[in-house]
């Protein structure tokens, strides 16, 4: 089955201990794309990549780093997670970037709690 | 520049009757629309999409949309609700190069569907 798989589905950490969120898709799909969810404010994207090693901020990406090291893996890093990124994270991947036509399928998200 | 307007942000219909999701979007360029559904602690799933083909595009579970230029809308219709269909509705608007997020997508801030029975 084509799909994207994120793990944890649920987390909840102190501030500053170091995660990670893994995204991993079987599409062999050049683009992938983490977002953050938060109420009112609709998704925002995080980071993006084109394709392997190839990697750029998006709109909020202070706090964040990713790697794309593998086509199929996207992992996105919080190596000091503070209060305000506690959100709901989506990780996207599609066959062209900006989804051309072809649209994006979503993983089934992250809910991260910092306290 | 682009952007994406959902002119409710909960739309409340009993379960038989009418669905009707307003968008409106503008963009500079020729844009690819689509509607995404995200049902609770579940992801976004792809619903329909309009690229410039027909104006009128069918999408899944008996939703449609219509792509109206001259309106600058793409309102999501279904003829008959369904309690399964409540769940929160986005519309989304890509022109890659024409900024809105850093692949030119713009998301709208959503919908809450809900369905009475």
């Amino acid at each position: 089955e084509a799909q994207v798989t994120q793990n944890p589905r649920y987390l909840i950490t102190v501030t500053g201990k170091k995660l990670t969120v893994t995204c991993s898709q079987n599409m062999n799909h050049e683009y992938m794309s983490w977002y953050r969810q938060d109420p009112g404010l609709g998704l925002r994207q995080i980071y993006y990549s084109m394709n392997v090693e190839v990697t750029d901020k998006g709109d909020v990406p202070e706090g964040y780093k990713v790697s794309r090291k593998e086509k199929r893996n996207f992992p996105l890093i919080l190596e000091s997670p503070s209060p305000n990124q506690t959100s709901l994270y989506f990780c996207a991947s599609s066959s062209r970037l900006g989804g051309a036509g072809y649209g994006y399928t979503f993983g089934s998200g992250t809910r991260l709690t910092v306290v | 520049a682009q952007s994406v307007t959902q002119l409710d942000s909960h739309v409340s219909v009993s379960e038989g009757t009418p669905v009707l999701l307003r968008c409106n979007y503008s963009s500079s360029y020729s844009p690819s629309l689509f509607w995404y559904v995200q049902h609770p602690n579940k992801g976004l799933q792809l619903l329909l999409k309009y690229t410039s083909a027909a104006t009128l595009v069918k999408g899944i579970n008996g939703f449609e949309a219509e792509f109206k230029k001259s309106e600058t809308s793409f309102h999501l219709t279904k003829p008959s609700a369904h309690m399964s269909d409540a769940a929160e509705y986005f519309c989304v608007v890509t022109a890659p190069g024409s900024g809105g997020g850093a692949d030119g997508l713009t998301f709208g801030k959503g919908t809450h569907l809900i369905i009475q029975p």
